[in-house]
């Protein structure tokens, strides 16, 4: 069954590194999103990104937060300048339309020291 | 605003018990409602979705859950538990904008 991946499983780094976390949604996916899960606290929204371009962003996805679709099966989040608060769970999902399900990947926990 | 309350941050239950985890949504429309589970150092897995129809959905691992629009919850249910179950549950309601909108979670913790 296809499923989405994430890479690295654990990415420890400083506070004001950049960091890049990458996925592979489903290939026929035409949908993506990112979320986070700060530990010990909700799943919060951060983006989603279709036909190339942002669809919608949450208040947390400040300036330091970008995403790509570098080519046709990678989508990344970089983070330019982290902070020990973005230290948390990342994950990534996507959805073919017209489904309404997301598919998520396994996560990246990002450490921030 | 949208939102997803689950009320038990934690729930405790024997093996083979009966469990059932509450969760109670906010939204002016029909709502789309899923859950899922996150087992330890695991992502998120869908267990079942509520779209329309009929108000019993069932799920993978003998899940199911009841929508009730009167009661604005759609609560999920196990007729007997595993010590696999043991993990975090999430509710969640996708919005107007198609996402999800996340309870915080009720941890299942399962005494042999």
């Amino acid at each position: 069954e296809p499923e989405v991946t994430q890479t690295p499983s654990h990415q420890v780094t400083q506070m004001g590194q950049e960091v890049i976390l990458r996925c592979v949604p489903i290939s026929n996916h035409l949908y993506f999103y990112w979320y986070r899960q700060i530990l010990g606290q909700k799943v919060e929204f951060l983006v989603s990104f279709y036909n190339n371009e942002i669809s919608e962003k949450s208040e947390i996805f400040d300036d330091q937060f970008s995403v790509e679709r570098p080519d046709g099966s990678n989508f990344t989040l970089k983070i330019r300048s982290t902070k020990l608060e973005d230290s948390a769970m990342y994950f990534c999902a996507s959805k073919d339309s017209p489904s309404y399900e997301q598919y998520f990947g396994p996560g990246t926990r990002l450490t921030v020291t | 605003a949208q939102s997803v309350t689950q009320p038990d941050i934690h729930i405790t239950v024997s093996e083979g018990a009966s469990l059932e985890l509450r969760c109670n949504y906010s939204y002016g429309a029909t709502p789309y409602l899923f859950w899922y589970v996150q087992s330890p150092g695991q992502g998120l897995q869908l267990l079942l979705k509520y779209f329309s129809g009929d108000t019993l959905v069932q799920g993978i691992k003998g899940f199911e859950a009841e929508f009730k629009r009167s009661q604005s919850s759609f609560n999920l249910r196990k007729p007997s538990v595993h010590w696999s179950d043991a993990a975090e549950y999430f509710c969640a309601v996708l919005d107007s904008n198609y996402q999800l909108i996340w309870g915080a979670g009720t941890k299942l913790i399962i005494k042999p």
